[in-house]
């Protein structure tokens, strides 16, 4: 049972454009919202997160949308440099509950 | 930020053998840290909860006495692969549970590479 869904496993987005990686949940109990960035062969590391408390998170360049009632998520990043060239993971958690994790999504930024 | 280190960070195996793959948070304590496991261009999956001083909590599905995990302190959580087996090569990958209360965060490590001949 898959409860964060990414459903484009790929994307591919010119330098200087907006990227916009989405992210779906069906556990309605999930409160906190992350995004990791991977490169290949390293851990995850830590972009921006959201509360369930809020709709919008903003952290120069990244954007972290929220619409609770569609129960997704949205993350925004302008303008995309090509070193934003990686795998997004979206995760949740509800209260103190373990992080679930989507499959990724992998970002090129064109030249 | 914080800092968590993974060692090695790759290594292959004979089957049969156990591995032993460290977890060091270099600049926190945690007394929180867990284990995950990704197989190619899929999520992290976690494999278990490790509490400092007691024993790990594992996910459905994990077998507890084919990966031994050992938090002997604040700093440092093991995982062991006994018996590997080929089907074991993946990255795992831990993190560390840093601060407190709704500020706690997870900081990952780098990621061990495995791979069972």
């Amino acid at each position: 049972d898959q409860q964060v869904k990414q459903n484009s496993p790929s994307l591919s987005v010119q330098e200087g454009r907006i990227s916009i990686l989405n992210c779906d949940y069906t556990n309605s109990m999930f409160d906190y919202f992350l995004w990791y960035k991977k490169y290949p062969a390293e851990g995850p590391t830590f972009l921006i997160s959201i509360s369930s408390i809020k709709d919008k998170n903003e952290d120069g360049r990244f954007t972290v949308f929220l619409n609770k009632s569609a129960k997704h998520l949205s993350l925004h990043i302008v303008p995309s440099q090509p070193g934003d060239s990686a795998v997004y993971f979206c995760a949740a958690k509800a209260g103190a509950q373990k992080l679930v994790f989507g499959q990724g999504t992998r970002l090129t930024i064109n030249p | 930020g914080a800092v968590v280190s993974q060692h090695p960070s790759w290594v292959i195996c004979k089957s049969g053998t156990s591995v032993k793959i460290e977890c060091r948070s270099l600049d926190f304590q945690a007394t929180t840290m867990f284990w995950y496991r990704q197989f190619p261009k899929q999520s992290l999956m976690l494999m278990a909860t490790s509490n400092e001083g007691s024993k790990a909590t594992y996910e459905q599905g994990v077998e507890k006495d084919k990966f031994l995990i050992n938090h002997a302190s604040l700093t440092l959580s093991t995982l062991t692969v006994t018996s590997a087996h080929p089907e074991d090569s993946s990255f795992y990958i831990c993190s560390a549970l840093s601060g407190a209360g709704y500020s706690r965060r997870q900081f990952f490590g780098p990621g061990t590479r495995l791979t069972v001949l």
